[in-house]
C-alpha cells in the first residue's frame, strides 16, 4: 500500500492564481481531511469528508473547496491564491466507525507571492 | 468547540533521560479520543500513541507511555530512555466520536531537543 499520496511537495504561486492540491489514498478509508499547518499553530483543518459525496467545512475552510467523487481521491482548490494561504498543507485518511486514527501524507508546502 | 492546549514550546531533555510533555484540552463530550502525533524534520506526521477516553488504563507503547486525567483534562507524554531519534515536533491531538465528525484539534506543537 502507499498510503495517502500528495502531490505536488511543492509548489508557488503567484496571488491570484487558481491550483489544485492532490490527495490520494489506497486503504479504502471512508474519511478524509484537509489540515494547514503554520508556525506555532499546530495543524489547522480546513474541509473533511465521510464518504464519497459527502464533504464538509472545518475549522478554516474560506478560500478552498473540496469535492469527493471517489472513496480514493480528495482533492483540495484553490480558487484565487491569497499570501495568506502560504503554508504546509497535510491530506489524511481515517477508517472512521470507532478508529479515528488518522493516517498523513507527506504533505504540500505551499508559497503564494 | 474544543480546543488543544500545549504549553511548552520547546523542550530539551539529555540522552537516555526521561521527559514528560504537557496537553490539557477543553471539552463537553465524555467519549473521545486522544493522540500524540511526532513529526521528525521529515514533515511526516506519525502517530506515536492513542488513548480512547473511556479506558481508565492509561495507553503505552514500548518506551512512550502516557497520563491520562480525564477530570482534568490533562493528556501527557513520558518518553523514558531518551534516543536521538526522538527528536522533533510533538503534536498532541482531540478527536471527537460524533457520527460524521472527522473534526480533529491540534495543539501548537511542543519541540523536543535531545542531547548527547
Amino acid at each position: 500500500n502507499a498510503g495517502v499520496t500528495q502531490t505536488p511537495k511543492f509548489q508557488v504561486l503567484k496571488t491570484g492564481q487558481s491550483m489544485t492540491l492532490q490527495c490520494a489514498q489506497d486503504m479504502n478509508h471512508e474519511y478524509m481531511s484537509w489540515y494547514r499547518q503554520d508556525p506555532g499553530m499546530g495543524l489547522r483543518l480546513i474541509h473533511y469528508s465521510v464518504g464519497a459525496g459527502i464533504t464538509d467545512q472545518g475549522e478554516v475552510p474560506n478560500g478552498y473547496n473540496v469535492s469527493r467523487s471517489t472513496t480514493e481521491d480528495f482533492p483540495l482548490r484553490l480558487l484565487s491564491a491569497a499570501p495568506s494561504q502560504t503554508s504546509v498543507y497535510f491530506c489524511a485518511s481515517s477508517p472512521g466507525q470507532d478508529l479515528y486514527e488518522q493516517y498523513f501524507g507527506p504533505g504540500t508546502r505551499l508559497t503564494v507571492t | 468547540a474544543q480546543t488543544v492546549t500545549q504549553s511548552q514550546p520547546e523542550m530539551s531533555v539529555q540522552e537516555a533521560e526521561t521527559v514528560t510533555l504537557s496537553c490539557t484540552y477543553d471539552t463537553s463530550e465524555s467519549d473521545y479520543y486522544l493522540f500524540w502525533y511526532k513529526q521528525p524534520p521529515s514533515r511526516q506526521m506519525i502517530l506515536v500513541i492513542r488513548q480512547e477516553a473511556y479506558k481508565q488504563q492509561n495507553a503505552t507503547e514500548n518506551r512512550f507511555s502516557v497520563n491520562f486525567q480525564k477530570a482534568a483534562k490533562s493528556f501527557s507524554l513520558k518518553i523514558s530512555d531518551s534516543q536521538l531519534g526522538d527528536a522533533a515536533m510533538y503534536f498532541c491531538a482531540y478527536s471527537s466520536l460524533l457520527f460524521n465528525n472527522n473534526d480533529m484539534r491540534f495543539g501548537a506543537g511542543t519541540r523536543l531537543t535531545v542531547k548527547p
